[in-house]
């Protein structure tokens, strides 16, 4: 596909459980970010990737979060004995590295709706 | 501290007038961009216009337009002739330059009546 895919559209998990939350950026796409938004909320950035580098991990709320990304592509944020506070939309974006990195805009997955209960 | 503020947590507006949303960022950085986003209720991130620290000139991208006033440190967006569709969350970002990442305000809401 032509746009950033996230899986799955919906998660339901109870708490205390692991989730896996998976990003699939755009071809080509060296930056890759991970935000959660609660209801009605704005974007809270959690981690950052671009190609290599190592990531920018200062967003991310506590140590039961984590995300890695394999092979400068595919990510996955994974959230560790979840609580119901992590109960949101967790939303990924790629952006290219195209010409000067400061104006390309990001480009956002559907998001994943996950719920705790 | 917030880099980025939008104090209008909801807007209305009249179909067919226009509606300015503000938006004021702080950054030290000289070289950093300036972003809108609007999200409608079906939840997906629809980039409207981006403003460059060095850009001149206003933005504008169709009935998008963006107030840049660099001194002030604030960077509004205009829509023109509203239409129904517009009714969603306005998000304000920036990027500066030494920096890879995007910071996002809390966002208005724009409702616009019939």
């Amino acid at each position: 596909g032509a746009g950033v895919s996230q899986s799955p559209s919906n998660k339901v998990t109870e708490k205390g459980k692991d989730v896996e939350l998976r990003c699939d950026p755009i071809s080509g796409h060296t930056a890759l970010y991970w935000y959660r938004q609660s209801l009605g909320q704005g974007l809270e950035f959690l981690i950052y990737f671009q190609g290599n580098s190592a990531p920018d991990k200062s967003g991310l709320p506590s140590d039961r979060f984590s995300a890695e990304r394999t092979g400068g592509s595919v990510s996955t944020l994974t959230i560790q004995r979840t609580q119901q506070e992590d109960s949101a939309v967790y939303l990924c974006a790629s952006s290219s590295r195209r010409g000067p990195r400061i104006n390309q805009p990001q480009h956002f997955g559907d998001g994943t709706r996950l719920s705790i209960l | 501290a917030q880099k980025i503020t939008q104090t209008q947590p909801g807007m209305f507006v009249q179909e067919k007038e226009a509606v300015t949303l503000d938006c004021t960022y702080d950054t030290s950085d000289q070289s950093y961009g300036l972003f809108w986003y609007k999200q409608p209720s079906s939840g997906e991130m629809i980039f409207l216009i981006y403003q460059g620290s060095y850009d001149e000139q206003n933005a504008t991208e169709g009935r998008y337009s963006l107030n840049f006033q660099k001194a002030r440190k604030s960077a509004n967006l205009v829509i023109s002739a509203s239409q129904l569709g517009d009714s969603a969350m306005y998000f304000c970002a920036m990027r500066e330059g030494i920096k890879d990442d995007m910071r996002f305000g809390a966002g208005t809401r724009l409702t616009v009546k019939p």
